[in-house]
């Protein structure tokens, strides 16, 4: 087992465009978790799948964002319409109930 | 929702030194763990632990629940031992993890 993955690891993209990120969660892990980080920050929850469901989402998940956690293996997450502000670290984490292990995030520049 | 106060904010240690990092939060947890996110941002999860004490190598941390605070010790730190490090609870039936700003480590050599 290689730990949780993500791709890409950079993105730079144009304000307006859409943007689209995956996360491969350890495999036995049934609890997967995407957090957005910004410079001299901790982590901020997003939003937190148990197997295929999506349980918990933060009021930072506008209607721009959107989570998928299809089969309850890989998730994406998925920005439209992305803002500068949207620039960020995107980490995401899974879990067996217990203690987290992260992946090592995309990094989002929006110009 | 739950508040986090991470203590001190910057901490410059030279090798070889001692350090204790303290969190406190503002409610009641079941759970919480401290991370260490190392200089090129990847979190490592160093304990889990919703009360008592536990220790890994020269790493050790403490959670006083009923008094709403963790420590967590560095002892002869090592200049791999920079980075930020973050306590992160969880309260009630919610799976997030409400992170503080961090306490930032320099180790010198």
């Amino acid at each position: 087992d290689t730990g949780v993955s993500q791709d890409p690891r950079h993105k730079i993209t144009k304000r307006g465009q859409n943007v689209t990120f995956r996360c491969d969660p350890i495999s036995e892990h049934n609890r997967l978790y995407w957090y957005r980080q910004t410079l001299g920050q901790g982590p901020e929850f997003l939003t937190y799948f148990q197997n295929e469901a999506q349980l918990e989402k933060s009021r930072l998940l506008s209607d721009r964002f959107s989570a998928e956690r299809p089969k309850g293996s890989f998730s994406t997450l998925e920005i439209q319409r992305t803002e500068q502000g949207d620039s960020a670290m995107y980490l995401c984490a899974s879990s067996l109930g217990g203690s987290y292990t992260f992946g090592s995030g995309t990094r989002l520049t929006v110009v | 929702g739950i508040q986090v106060e991470q203590s001190p904010p910057d901490l410059i240690l030279q090798e070889g030194a001692n350090s204790t990092l303290r969190c406190n939060f503002s409610d009641s947890v079941n759970n919480l763990q401290w991370f260490h996110q190392n200089p090129w941002g990847q979190l490592i999860n160093l304990f889990y632990i919703p009360s008592g004490t536990k220790q890994n190598g020269r790493l050790s941390a403490t959670t006083v629940a009923t008094e709403r605070y963790s420590l967590l010790y560095i002892s002869s730190s090592q200049t791999t031992d920079s980075g930020v490090y973050f306590c992160a609870p969880t309260q009630g039936g919610s799976e997030k993890l409400v992170f503080g700003k961090g306490t930032k480590l320099t180790v010198n050599p």
